[in-house]
This record gives structure tokens, C-alpha cells and sequence, in this order.
């Protein structure tokens, strides 16, 4: 099956600073790749995905790269902010309509003021 | 989590015990998944209905079963909890980019 690694465990920044996570996965097939937030007590949160056909994705101050040659991705969130602490998963699922997702084990980010 | 709700959000259960973990979507979409949480480990996918009246295993499905009751109600069943089942269960309801995840239901065995 699967095996998403994503590193690092814990991150910490200086509010303003920027903050990146990377993911390997090892099935070439994966062809989705999202990102979720998850705050304390609450479930997951998409935050921001991409596919196998694009190389770079942005939302606001949050981006997504994927390189399917090494099969690596990362998450970018710049200007980092207080509300932008939580723990950070990354997850990957083969197919277009296929969400069984195997999730990396997670980055706790604390921003500091 | 708009749009997904789960029941309880805490149960306490001894070795044996059984019980019924509900999930309900009001999104009308077709695919539900079941996902454990435990410490220091991502989700990971215990069962999934691809449409109302299919399920079909995950990664860790022993010991668990699963019922699509309709579009909207996907439960999970605990028949003889185990310790090894203490965790934070999550429903996810998915359609394309849209995706909810419900508050999570924290169980214990003891």
C-alpha cells in the first residue's frame, strides 16, 4: 500500500516568518495530493490540494508543490500568523475519484508573536 | 465541521463491550470513509462507502463493521471493543474538491 513520510514533526517560526512541510510518497499511481489543518479538538480541514498534473498551486498565502519524478510535495504558508498554529497533514490517493487516503503522520506548527 | 455530524463525541467502553459510532452527511454526497486517529500517526482509513449500498475495507478494518444506511448515515460497529481500539474516530463525507470531516467521536476501552 501507500506510505506517505512527511517531515518535520514539529515546526516552530516567527510570526511573519515562512513555514514549509514536505511529504514523500512511495505508489507512483497517487495522483492527488491534499493538505489539511487540524485544530485541537476539531476534525481535519482541506486546505489546499493539487493533482498529478500540475507542477504548483496557490491559494493566498498558502502553496503546493509536487515533483511526481521524486515523489515529493510540500506545503509553503508564508507570513505566517498565530491562527496558522495547528497540526499540518498531508495525504495522497490514487485516481480521479478516489479519496482513500493515506495520511503522513503530521507537523505541529507553532507560530510564535 | 459543517455538514458532517458524528455521535457521541466521547464513549467510554469495557473490553467486550459493543457499540455504534453514527455519522450522518446532509451534502448529498456519494462517498463516506471511516479514519482512526491515533497519537503521533495520521489517519488512517478503516472503511469507506463509495455509494449508498457499497462498503468496502481499508487499511485496519478488523474488528470493525460498517453500514451505508442511506445517502446520508454511515456507521461504524464495534462488536467486542479491544483496547487496541482506543482512538478518535472520524467521518469523512467527500465529493471531488469538497471534503468535511466531522468533529471526531474520542472513544476508550478499558
Amino acid at each position: 500500500g501507500e506510505n506517505v513520510e512527511q517531515h518535520p514533526s514539529t515546526l516552530s517560526v516567527q510570526e511573519g516568518d515562512s513555514a514549509v512541510i514536505k511529504c514523500t510518497y512511495s505508489d507512483s499511481a497517487s495522483n492527488y495530493f491534499p493538505w489539511y489543518k487540524q485544530e485541537l479538538g476539531k476534525g481535519p480541514q482541506l486546505i489546499i490540494d493539487i493533482r498529478s498534473n500540475v507542477g504548483e498551486k496557490k491559494d493566498q498565502r498558502i502553496a503546493v508543490t509536487l515533483n511526481k519524478t521524486a515523489k515529493h510535495f510540500s506545503l509553503h504558508i508564508t507570513e505566517t500568523q498565530p491562527e496558522d498554529s495547528a497540526v499540518y497533514f498531508c495525504a495522497a490517493s490514487k485516481g480521479v475519484n478516489d479519496y482513500k487516503l493515506s495520511f503522513g503522520a503530521g507537523t505541529t506548527v507553532t507560530v510564535r508573536a | 465541521n459543517a455538514g458532517v455530524t458524528q455521535t457521541p463525541k466521547f464513549q467510554v467502553l469495557k473490553t467486550g463491550q459493543s457499540m455504534t459510532l453514527q455519522c450522518a452527511q446532509d451534502m448529498n454526497h456519494n462517498s463516506m470513509y471511516w479514519y482512526r486517529q491515533d497519537p503521533g500517526m495520521g489517519l488512517r482509513l478503516i472503511y469507506y462507502s463509495a455509494s449508498e449500498g457499497t462498503t468496502d475495507k481499508g487499511e485496519v478494518p478488523n474488528g470493525y463493521n460498517v453500514s451505508r444506511l442511506n445517502k446520508r448515515e454511515f456507521s461504524l460497529r464495534l462488536e467486542s471493543a479491544a483496547p487496541s481500539q482506543t482512538s478518535v474516530y472520524f467521518c469523512a463525507s467527500i465529493m471531488v474538491s469538497e471534503q468535511f470531516f466531522g468533529p471526531g467521536t474520542r472513544l476508550t476501552v478499558l
